[in-house]
């Protein structure tokens, strides 16, 4: 079982609907998790961290934490051309460890 | 603007150079990572470094060695590059301390022929 896993893609949502990104992860002792996001041929992006259970908000993105469940999800409300990417889960206890990636087409 | 800058974008290498990637950061972070990237294979640690002159393992060192003299320089070294270490290339810093997130360089697209 992989240390952090993210739900397979690739997901494609129409423009203006809610695209939901799911995360789960292994290690009970992680405190700190984060989205990153990559666009094709670019590096990694730091857009979201949340460390506390229940949703921490940020202009249309919304991270939820359930750490009973061990769980972390990204929504993106409102879903632009431009939020087509790869969006990757990173949960860190000392260093990081990411997911692979779930690949996101917004369709207009 | 804060960043990490490497020092390539684009590189090509023969198979048995000695390769140096160079990643210079300005947030005077503690901790440094250098990761590669393959389709399909995600990112994965190859070498990190908490402090000055420290180093660890990461999960695929094997043909790599890194270099840290300075706070806010980290070398990646192949020894004698080979064709399976293609690959991007990406070196992020981080503060120390589980609460904080990476900034990543643009990345080094290593081809070794």
């Amino acid at each position: 079982q992989k240390e952090v896993e993210q739900n397979s893609g690739p997901l494609s949502v129409p423009e203006g609907a809610i695209a939901s990104l799911n995360c789960t992860y292994s290690d009970r002792g992680s405190q700190s998790f984060f989205w990153y996001r990559q666009y094709s041929g670019k590096s990694p992006e730091l857009i979201m961290s949340i460390y506390s259970n229940g949703d921490k908000e940020d202009g249309r993105f919304t991270a939820q934490l359930n750490k009973a469940s061990q769980y972390v999800s990204l929504l993106i409300r409102d879903s632009q051309p431009s939020d087509s990417a790869t969006y990757l889960c990173a949960v860190r206890a000392g260093k990081s460890t990411f997911g692979d990636g779930t690949t996101l087409t917004v369709k207009p | 603007d804060v960043k990490v800058t490497q020092s390539s974008r684009y590189l090509v290498k023969r198979t048995g150079e000695k390769v140096f990637l160079e990643c210079v950061q300005d947030m005077d972070h503690e901790n440094m990572f250098w990761y590669r990237q393959d389709p399909g294979l995600g990112l994965r640690l190859i070498y990190f470094s908490y402090d000055v002159k420290m180093k660890e393992k990461g999960d695929i060192p094997e043909g790599y060695s890194v270099s840290r003299e300075k706070k806010e320089r980290f070398s990646l070294i192949l020894e004698s590059a080979s064709t399976n270490q293609t690959s991007m290339y990406l070196c992020a810093s981080s503060f120390s301390g589980g609460a904080y997130g990476y900034t990543f360089g643009s990345g080094t697209r290593l081809t070794v022929v």
